[in-house]
């Protein structure tokens, strides 16, 4: 089976823009989740889909949303981008609650 | 809500010798513990979890990590490590209703010396 894949692998942004990063996860998984990872604050639980519903949600602004296609590919938007956006993007998929998470390699974005 | 604070920042070994890295957590519900390890410019790849019997869980590359329930913590150990396990290392958790919401130690930055 594939892994999970991200798009783009690199982005990089200008403060005020938004973005939009892409996932696709492993064939038959269902559950999809975002984290952020800085240096600063290290790895944060953005959110997580579920048969194209949000079921989890962490500590991030409403600039930050998501959504699930129904093929289970993902996408998640950050509008009015600021130069603390700037991280690693990470993906993982799971095919439900209570197993286990599978990642991607992450969508590097720097803010200018 | 839980927490999990990993003691050491960097931890430098030689090869061939053995290593820990120290995890604790924090939390009010029973949880799922998990070792993850980032290579550079990757994702991070699931090493291994303990999601309930057996205390001591281990992983196909000879990592093992033992769930102490009454210290609260899940410290990750190898008895003889290889140049190709340089890495940095994350310990998380999750409570066993919100399986997929991560938490995530700062990261163990592990060097090995030739």
């Amino acid at each position: 089976k594939a892994g999970v894949t991200q798009t783009p692998r690199y982005l990089i942004k200008t403060r005020g823009q938004q973005v939009t990063l892409s996932c696709s996860p492993i064939s038959g998984h269902r559950s999809v989740s975002w984290y952020q990872q800085t240096p600063g604050q290290g790895l944060q639980f953005l959110f997580e889909y579920f048969s194209e519903t949000q079921r989890n949600k962490g500590n991030f602004p409403g600039r930050f949303s998501g959504r699930q296609f129904s093929n289970s590919r993902s996408e998640m938007n950050v509008s009015t981008l600021e130069l603390g956006d700037s991280a690693l993007y990470l993906c993982a998929s799971s095919w439900d609650s209570q197993e286990t998470q599978y990642f991607g390699p992450g969508t590097r974005l720097l803010v200018l | 809500a839980q927490s999990v604070t990993q003691l050491d920042s960097q931890v430098p070994v030689f090869e061939e010798a053995p290593v820990e890295l120290r995890c604790n957590y924090s939390s009010s519900v029973s949880v799922y513990l998990f070792w993850y390890v980032q290579y550079p410019n990757q994702g991070l790849q699931l090493l291994l979890k303990y999601l309930s019997g057996s205390t001591l869980v281990e992983s196909i590359n000879g990592f093992e990590a033992e769930f102490n329930k009454s210290q609260t913590s899940f410290h990750l150990r190898k008895p003889s490590v290889h140049i190709s396990d340089t890495a940095e290392y994350f310990c998380a958790v999750s409570d066993v209703w919100g399986a997929q919401k991560l938490v995530f130690g700062q990261g163990t930055r592990l060097t090995i010396n030739p």
